[in-house]
């Protein structure tokens, strides 16, 4: 069974302080999706990493994909109250049926 | 923007009642998820579906769950009997089916089995 495991799966910070979230996995995944949730709605997709190694920027956040394409990360810069949310990472199986292997996620509150 | 619709989007019932949650995939997509979100379980895949035919349904209940497409506008997922275990939000995806691609979400039905 593939499983990611997403750490920390709270976090607490102030906004302006910097914060990582890691998405790990024994697994090798055909590419890795970040999604942001706010209560009250459906997860919606930040951004989707594909290349063992790649890194994506979003403002102020970067996403990283493992050199094995077992892992991957999530690095806020200066976060702001508007990042506030649940934070999940999702794989795709090789198998290539669109089906997604969701980690736990990761909470986030950023306090003014 | 195109957008999954979900209906209801919450609902109170009592144990034992049918419950049927239904959901709008967007127009084009070829295939549907059904997931459950819990605090301690986080988001569960139930079941998903792919030009209307079930792919898997592995991660639902049998003996009480159901999930169908009438037609690829609608999909629905049944709960019969229901109960307070079942508490919980349902999302609804909808996407075009192939590795990588993004799944498009609902907004959930929060469901409260008293």
């Amino acid at each position: 069974t593939q499983l990611l495991e997403q750490s920390p799966q709270f976090l607490s910070i102030q906004e302006g302080e910097n914060l990582t979230v890691y998405c790990n996995s024994s697994s090798v995944f055909s590419s890795l999706q970040w999604y942001r949730q706010e209560p009250g709605e459906g997860p919606v997709l930040l951004v989707t990493v594909v290349t063992g190694g790649e890194v994506k920027k979003l403002k102020r956040l970067t996403f990283q994909f493992g050199d094995a394409r077992k892992d991957s990360s999530l690095h806020i810069t200066a976060a702001q109250p508007g990042d506030t949310g649940l934070y999940l990472c999702a794989g795709a199986t090789p198998s290539n049926t669109g089906k997604l292997i969701f980690g736990q996620g990761t909470t986030l509150q950023v306090k003014p | 923007d195109a957008r999954v619709t979900q209906t209801p989007r919450h609902k109170v019932t009592e144990m034992g009642q049918e419950v049927t949650m239904r959901c709008q995939p967007i127009l084009g997509h070829n295939t549907v998820f059904w997931y459950r979100q819990t605090m301690m379980q986080g988001l569960e895949l139930l079941a998903y579906f792919r030009n209307r035919a079930p792919l898997d349904d592995s991660g639902m209940p049998k003996d009480r769950f159901s999930a169908e497409m009438p037609d690829a506008t609608l999909a629905t997922l049944k709960i019969q009997p229901s109960e307070p275990r079942d508490s919980a939000v349902y999302f609804c995806a909808s996407g075009l089916g192939q590795g990588g691609q993004p799944q498009h979400f609902g907004d959930g039905t929060r469901l409260s089995i008293l």
